[in-house]
């Protein structure tokens, strides 16, 4: 199966900084990437979707100025939690899904996830 | 709207106490269906994916199946090492084709 990986795998950091998480697919190119965020005991809740060279598109409710997605490339997206506050602590994941017709076309991949603790 | 509905929430089972989970959805046009497991503190694992009615899939002591409401995720003999989370997705035929996501069962297989 296809590879997700996420970096940094745990990440503290003081409130009022920024962090920047990054997520890779290792081979297979992926036009799509999503990102979720996971509370403890809850299942994932979609944050916005990125597409390679296109501008993210972000779910209702998520703050586009504060969660920052760059698609840059198809095998690398980041996702930048600006001015982090106590209550971005959470599970960040990584999803990856490929765009050309064959076994990545409709199946979605995650990456580890990235523990965001803001103190 | 899509929705996805898992029960149940939990379950426990013997070593060797087979089981199923499952899966209801609700969807405008079903693309794909998903099973996930997840372990604490990481990230999905995919196991399948099940595009139409009458469906299955098998990977070592699970078997995935679909009809036009629902999936089973069939566990035969299960070991400890099966217990997880395990998550339902959907995926609806559509231009965002982003998956929907059910609460999840988490399985315990007591030794």
């Amino acid at each position: 199966g296809a590879v997700v990986s996420q970096h940094p795998s745990r990440v503290i950091c003081k409130s009022g900084t920024s962090v920047k998480i990054e997520c890779r697919s290792l081979d297979f190119q992926a036009t799509t990437m999503f990102w979720y965020r996971q509370f403890p005991k809850q299942s994932l809740m979609l944050m916005a979707t990125s597409n390679e060279g296109s501008k993210a598109t972000y779910e209702q409710g998520v703050e586009k100025d504060k969660f920052l997605i760059n698609h840059a490339s198809l095998t690398l997206s980041t996702l930048t939690v600006t001015s982090a506050h106590p209550e971005d602590s959470s599970f960040y994941i990584c999803s990856a899904r490929g765009g050309a017709r064959g076994v990545f076309d409709y199946e979605q991949y995650f990456g580890p996830g990235t523990r965001l603790t803001v103190t | 709207e899509d929705q996805v509905t898992q029960s149940p929430e939990a379950l426990r089972l013997q070593e060797g106490e087979s089981s199923s989970l499952n899966c209801s959805y609700t969807v405008s046009g079903l693309r794909g269906l998903f099973w996930y497991r997840q372990d604490p503190g990481k990230g999905p694992e995919f196991l399948f994916t099940l595009y139409s009615a009458g469906e299955e899939k098998e990977k070592e002591r699970l078997k995935a199946t679909l009809t036009k409401k629902e999936s089973f995720l069939h566990i035969t003999a299960p070991k400890p090492e099966d217990s997880a989370t395990y998550l339902c997705a959907v995926q609806a035929a559509g231009s965002a084709r982003q998956l929907t996501f059910g609460s999840g069962t988490q399985l315990t297989v007591l030794p």
